[in-house]
């Protein structure tokens, strides 16, 4: 069963708004989270992390909030550029051990 | 300053063929992984190395071997190629127990 989910396989945003990407996951040892965005025929590339000591963790545009008793992580992108387009991964572990959502593929439209 | 870089980029195996894949880093990381993606899948941990001279099974280990050559190099080794293992390919690094940095991945393709 999978660890982390990423349960919105797509999402459309304008350009200049908000997007909200969110993930789920199951084990409450994880204690660190990453954000990767990844585009086509490369590799995923780090964008945003947070560990479970916080609850939010900003960088420029990029926003990651944590809500350990929902197991519940969101990164917002404010404001959204065209060049925000990709496949965003969530990622969850502990130690060496990380467990990938299936990512959400963004699309900001001009 | 190269990062993390992966040979071959592409490779067509024959189901039962051998290979390895090939990762080096030059940002001197403790830590080496390597995943496997496949469609409409995450990113799934098949092996890694926590430091030179140690790995250790990921999520998804079996038909593959690894070894960690030195502190810049991890090789992942496929005995016996099935047609299951047809999958992109990532090898990453980090300092420790935290971000961990990718390269371009190779696409394997086993007939």
């Amino acid at each position: 069963d999978q660890q982390v989910k990423q349960n919105s396989p797509s999402l459309s945003v304008q350009e200049g708004r908000i997007s909200i990407l969110n993930c789920d996951y199951t084990n409450s040892m994880f204690d660190y989270f990453l954000w990767y965005k990844k585009y086509p025929a490369e590799g995923p590339t780090f964008l945003i992390s947070i560990s479970s000591i916080k609850d939010k963790n900003e960088d420029g545009r990029f926003t990651v909030f944590l809500n350990k008793s929902a197991k519940h992580l969101s990164l917002h992108i404010v404001p959204s550029q065209p060049g925000d387009s990709a496949v965003y991964f969530c990622a969850a572990g502990t130690g060496n051990q990380f467990y990938f959502g299936t990512g959400t593929s963004l699309t900001v439209i001009p | 300053n190269a990062g993390v870089t992966q040979t071959p980029k592409f490779q067509v195996l024959k189901t039962g063929q051998s290979m390895t894949l090939q990762c080096a880093q030059d940002m001197n990381h403790n830590s080496m992984y390597w995943y496997r993606q496949d469609p409409g899948m995450g990113l799934r941990l098949i092996y890694y190395s926590a430091s030179e001279g140690t790995t250790d099974k990921g999520e998804v280990p079996n038909g593959y071997n690894v070894s960690r050559l030195n502190k810049r190099e991890f090789s992942l080794r496929l005995e016996s190629a099935a047609p299951s293992q047809t999958s992109v390919y990532f090898c990453a690094s980090s300092v420790s127990t935290d971000t961990q940095y990718f390269g371009p991945g190779t696409r394997l393709t086993v007939l």
